[in-house]
């Protein structure tokens, strides 16, 4: 058990819907990543926040967002949905740096039908 | 550009063998850290083990083994007397200290994994 979690475990749309993704880093880490696994684009960084703030930025469209609470806890809203959003997100935590290890939680397996 | 190759898709062995996973990286900054990492049939990733770029000296952890060649750009993770238990993928990950554009800023750019399969 790494010591993050994401919720829910799975979540099963339909086209155009929106929905949230959650993720409360490890105890004591300020920094949050979501990461995007699909089978055609492998491991993908979205996005990182850092104490509340965007820190970086990756590979993350425009329908998609994100955002970390004062108690660090983190949404991934996804928008607009098509079928090639179906993936496997994973909220990953680092305790500041992005350099330091990420501890990543058991995913979010999303299917968009 | 940055770049993880991790070029065996699919390794299968007997177990008790030794097996050895590749990694070559690619990366202009000179302080940067790599990663291993297990994504297991269950899905999560379990972090295996964290090598700065200043340090290349081989690291071993029960039956695992770590070998960091900065001359090759490789970082080759090899397990010993394979289990049934270590079938799983396996992701090499490279993490940069400089910031963008030039450097990832630390977000880990992963290789698209190599799928080991121990047959009992």
């Amino acid at each position: 058990d790494s010591g993050v979690t994401q919720t829910p475990k799975h979540l099963i749309t339909a086209t155009g819907q929106r929905v949230t993704l959650r993720c409360s880093p490890r105890s004591g880490d300020l920094s949050v990543y979501w990461y995007q696994q699909s089978l055609d684009q492998g491991l993908q960084f979205l996005i990182q926040y850092y104490n509340g703030e965007e820190r970086a930025k990756g590979n993350i469209l425009e329908r998609f967002s994100a955002q970390q609470f004062p108690d660090l806890h983190s949404e991934l809203n996804l928008s607009s949905l098509e079928l090639g959003d179906s993936a496997l997100y994973f909220c990953a935590s680092s305790v500041e740096k992005s350099t330091d290890t990420q501890y990543f939680g058991p995913g979010t397996r999303l299917t968009v039908l | 550009a940055q770049k993880v190759t991790q070029a065996q898709t699919e390794i299968s062995v007997v177990e008790k063998e030794d097996v050895t996973l590749d990694c070559v990286y690619e990366t202009r900054d000179t302080t940067y850290y790599l990663f291993w990492y297990k994504q297991p049939p269950s899905g999560e990733l379990v972090f295996l083990i964290r090598r700065n770029s200043f340090d290349e000296q081989n690291e071993i952890s029960g039956r695992y083994s770590w070998n960091f060649q900065k001359s090759t750009s490789s970082f080759n993770f090899t397990i010993t007397a394979s289990q049934v238990v270590d079938s799983a993928v396996y992701f090499c990950a490279l993490s940069e200290a400089g910031s963008p554009p030039g450097g990832s800023q630390g977000n880990l750019i992963f290789g698209k994994g190599t799928k080991l399969s121990v047959k009992p």
